[in-house]
């Protein structure tokens, strides 16, 4: 059973840090891409980023460039988002989700985890 | 590129057929994809490239267009149906979604 089970979220201050995890079972996980995409309470989807399936690509969106982070350990089926210098914008539900290919080109999301809320509250 | 959805909520009634449309900024021949997101719940992948159904979605669904106009028809509403949908161009990053249609019940 393919699943991908989001952790890490919490609440914390502006300006401070929090990782975010994405454990996944049920598939070669090295095989494929993994995105972050975010949702503010209310609000649409937001693509946050991208990371190919051997971790050499990575693609950000405009919003969290030279902010998040993403990597991945593909040797314990793990995907990471690490998020530095949080904003109050910065507040969603985080979800990781699987693209159907590589992730290094036309990205589509095909399994989701459930999401992790992520508060950025003074 | 901006994807830009209409209408961005609709209701109707049980039975009913409903067209949801999204235009891209630029061409991205057929690398579009809709989502459904029920309440609380993640999105799921409908249809991609944008006329082709994922496996177990109801034949009620349908996608149609390219290049810049696409649309998402469901031709007899279901209660399962009501939900919000989303449409992502798949040609390349950053990857951007359309703002979302709410299908609410009339």
């Amino acid at each position: 059973q393919l699943q991908l089970v989001e952790s890490g979220g919490g609440v914390v201050q502006p300006g401070t840090s929090l990782k975010l995890s994405c454990f996944v079972s049920g598939f070669k996980f090295g095989a494929y891409g993994v995105h972050w995409v975010r949702q503010a309470p209310g609000k649409g989807l937001e693509w946050v980023a991208v990371i190919s399936y051997d971790g050499y690509n990575t693609f950000y969106g405009d919003s969290v460039k030279g902010r998040f982070i993403i990597s991945r350990d593909n040797s314990k089926n793990t995907l990471f988002l690490q998020m530095n210098s949080l904003k109050i914008e910065d507040t969603a539900i985080y979800y990781c989700a699987r693209d159907t290919a590589l992730g290094t080109a036309a990205p589509r999301l095909d399994h989701w985890g459930q999401g992790t809320l992520v508060t950025v509250s003074s | 590129i901006q994807m830009t959805q209409s209408p961005s909520s609709v209701s109707a009634s049980v039975g009913d057929r409903v067209t949801i449309t999204c235009r891209a900024s630029q061409g991205i021949g057929t690398s579009l994809a809709w989502y459904q997101q029920e309440p609380g719940k993640a999105p799921k992948l409908l249809i991609y490239p944008a006329s082709s159904l994922q496996s177990g979605v109801p034949s009620r669904f349908s996608g149609s267009g390219s290049g810049t106009d696409f649309s998402l028809t469901i031709s007899s509403l279901q209660p399962e149906d009501f939900a919000t949908y989303y449409c992502q161009q798949a040609n390349g990053f950053p990857v951007t979604f359309g703002q979302g249609t709410r299908l609410e019940i009339k």
